[in-house]
């Protein structure tokens, strides 16, 4: 079974500053991986996915992720903070169990960005 | 994009009432739905994979009798709460895949608040 686990429940960054929130997986094939953003009394929006092929994903709203197997890494960066970034990220998995059809979220991580 | 509606967003309701939860997918087509439980600052905890035109699968611990899915037309899945009581309480999210294609993800619906009073 796949899994994935965010290091770091709650991420305070300055506005203008790099973004970096931190995602490992373990699975023993490799997985799917997803970022999702979700606001407040919301659901889940996608951000990027990896699946196949290049190993560096761009997402909207200026986020990117990069697939590592050495590492078993799926990290999300944005250059830049900005306000409207404000919000909680789940990183999540999907695997061959199952068709790649059930997707496993980690924990979350809360970003705050601060003025 | 992809457009999953979720309907009603809030719900309060009495001790024993059951609510009815519907999940569409607005511009395509999913056999396949999923709903998910979130509680306060938690992450999404899947309930069942509802599949059309045949019975959920429902993971280990949730109650079938008490969280009936039905998932009817390749458009429209609902959940209904059955005899709700207050540790019901929670937010409820779905999510469709879009039928077409390979490697499709997830669509998520804004959510449904619950509150049993």
């Amino acid at each position: 079974a796949q899994s994935v686990t965010q290091l770091g429940s709650h991420v305070s960054v300055s506005e203008g500053a790099l973004v970096l929130l931190r995602c490992n997986y373990s699975s023993s094939v490799p997985p799917y991986l997803f970022w999702y953003v979700q606001y407040p009394n919301q659901g889940l929006q996608l951000l990027l996915k990896y699946t196949t092929g290049a190993t560096l994903v761009k997402g909207i709203n200026g986020f990117e992720a990069e697939f590592k197997k050495s590492e078993t890494s799926f990290h999300l960066t944005k250059p830049s903070a900005h306000m409207s970034d404000a919000a909680e990220y789940f990183c999540a998995v999907s695997g061959p169990s199952g068709g790649y059809q059930k997707v496993t979220f980690g924990t979350g991580t809360k970003l705050q960005v601060i003025p | 994009g992809a457009v999953v509606s979720q309907h009603p967003s809030w719900v309060i309701c009495k001790s024993g009432t059951s609510v009815k939860i519907e999940c569409r997918s607005l511009d395509f087509q999913a056999t396949t739905m999923f709903w998910y439980r979130q509680f306060p600052k938690q992450s999404l905890m899947l309930m069942a994979t509802s599949n059309e035109g045949s019975k959920a699968t429902y993971e280990q611990g949730v109650e079938k009798d008490k969280f009936l899915i039905n998932h009817a037309s390749l458009t429209l899945s609902t959940l209904t709460v059955t005899s709700a009581h207050p540790e019901d309480s929670s937010f409820y999210i779905c999510s469709a895949k879009d039928s077409q294609g390979q490697n499709q993800p997830q669509h998520f619906g804004d959510g449904t608040r619950l509150s049993i009073l």
